[in-house]
């Protein structure tokens, strides 16, 4: 069964460095999420990307956060300037065309960030 | 704009027994799909069950079953003949289907446990 991958699955990084979550969606999706669960909380939709531009965005993606799909299989999150909150679990998604659940709203294993 | 709730944080059912997970959602839609997600320890979202509000029969698979109330705007998932691999932390979730972004919105989870 077809899968979206996630690296790494655990990131440590220091306050202020900039860090990127990679995503590689399932190959014939067209649309792009990510998802941010802070340990103990519900999930929360951060944005989300079709047709190479951000398509709807959460008040939670700010100025730090971008997105983008460097090639025709990575989406990548990008946080400039990592703070102590932004450590959460993050979870890519990706989902297909037209009447897109039928063909199928896939998550990723998530990418657990945490910021020192 | 929708909301979705989650009553109970924390749930605990002997093996075997069967068990109810309540969720409420408020929308003005008409037009959505509504899902249970099951996230285990490895903190994988995993897809338990979808319904989609203009069907009225209560969706099935195999041991998990809804019961979907659209007047009431409750839909509860029932968990027959429990296992201890249940356990885990269950998300309602809504999508409205008239949204072209089709981003899910989550309740705050229930905890589960299933007891030996």
């Amino acid at each position: 069964e077809p899968e979206v991958t996630q690296t790494p699955s655990h990131q440590v990084t220091q306050m202020g460095q900039e860090v990127i979550l990679r995503c590689v969606p399932i190959s014939n999706h067209l649309y792009f999420y990510w998802y941010r669960q802070i340990l103990g909380q519900k999930v929360e939709f951060l944005v989300s990307f079709y047709n190479n531009e951000i398509s709807e965005k959460s008040e939670i993606f700010d100025d730090q956060f971008s997105v983008e799909r460097p090639d025709g299989s990575n989406f990548t999150l990008k946080i400039r300037s990592t703070k102590l909150e932004d450590s959460a679990m993050y979870f890519c998604a990706s989902s297909g065309k037209g009447g897109r659940l039928l063909y199928g709203y896939t998550f990723g294993s998530g990418t657990r960030l945490t910021v020192v | 704009a929708q909301t979705v709730t989650q009553s109970q944080p924390e749930m605990s059912v002997q093996e075997a027994e069967t068990v109810t997970l309540s969720c409420t959602y408020d929308t003005s839609e008409n037009n959505y799909y509504l899902f249970w997600y099951k996230q285990p320890p490895s903190r994988q979202m995993i897809l338990v069950i979808r319904q989609e509000a203009y069907k009225q029969q209560n969706a099935t698979e195999n041991r998990f079953s809804v019961n979907f109330q659209k007047a009431a705007k409750s839909f509860s998932l029932k968990i027959s003949d429990s296992q201890l691999g249940d356990t885990a932390m269950y998300f309602c979730a809504f999508m409205d289907r008239m949204n072209r972004d089709d981003k899910i919105i989550f309740g705050k989870g229930t905890r589960l446990h299933i007891l030996p």
